[in-house]
């Protein structure tokens, strides 16, 4: 079965690099996309891509079954879901697979 | 704001009632999903439009249905509502169909659903 797997929680301290990690058993996976969500509103894109990339204060590893959210010099204010998700092309699950979302704490 | 329109914002329905939830795209994009999120649960595909036609289905009841209209605004139906359909539900808008590389998912806020 397509599925897309993270940790529910990841608690880090201000200031701090913290790595949530995702893998899948996606077929004809080959884009990871992170999204970060606050409650209430839209969920939002970070990062995406097949290959390492960055965006501001996050990175995004990269392997064909896995990757990582690194966010550097985490905030308070970060505390939110992130969701990874994986792009199926031509799967029956439309283009994005979610993983159930890892809620990021930070202590100050 | 997303650009990604959803209304209405909150809904809370009896079961076995019908309700319908709207979602007008991205200006642009001419897919749409519908995802549904319910507690502790990730976001659940249910289904995918492009252009006024059904080009992907996930986990969507048979009690739901939905469809996306020529000016490309899409409705969720879901009827003969149970308890357990309480959730989040969100739509999503692209520019491109299934299997475009690297399709980038526009979401909207969420229609919160509570079944009674």
């Amino acid at each position: 079965k397509d599925q897309v797997f993270q940790p529910s929680t990841v608690a880090s301290s201000e200031g701090a690099v913290v790595e949530i990690f995702c893998n899948h058993s996606v077929s004809n996976a080959y884009n990871f996309f992170w999204y970060l969500h606050f409650p209430g509103c839209a969920p939002r894109l970070l990062v995406k891509g097949s290959k390492p990339s960055q965006q501001g204060r996050y990175n995004m590893t990269y392997e064909r079954f896995s990757s990582s959210l690194l966010i550097l010099q985490v905030r308070e204010a970060d505390a939110a879901v992130y969701y990874c998700a994986c792009q199926n092309y031509g799967g029956s699950q439309g283009n994005l697979i979610f993983g159930k979302g890892t809620k990021l704490s930070v202590k100050p | 704001d997303s650009g990604v329109t959803q209304t209405p914002k909150h809904l809370i329905t009896a079961t076995g009632q019908r309700v319908t939830l709207r979602c007008s795209p991205r200006s642009g994009d001419l897919s749409v999903y519908w995802y549904q999120q319910s507690l502790d649960q990730g976001l659940q595909f249910l289904i995918q439009y492009y252009n006024g036609e059904e080009r992907a289905k996930g986990n969507i009841l048979e009690r739901f249905s939905a469809q996306q209209f020529p000016d490309l605004h899409s409705e969720l139906n879901l009827s003969s509502l149970e308890l357990g359909d309480s959730a989040l539900y969100f739509c999503a808008s692209s520019v491109g169909g299934p299997g475009t590389g690297a399709n980038v998912l526009t979401f909207g806020a969420g229609s919160r659903l509570t079944v009674l």
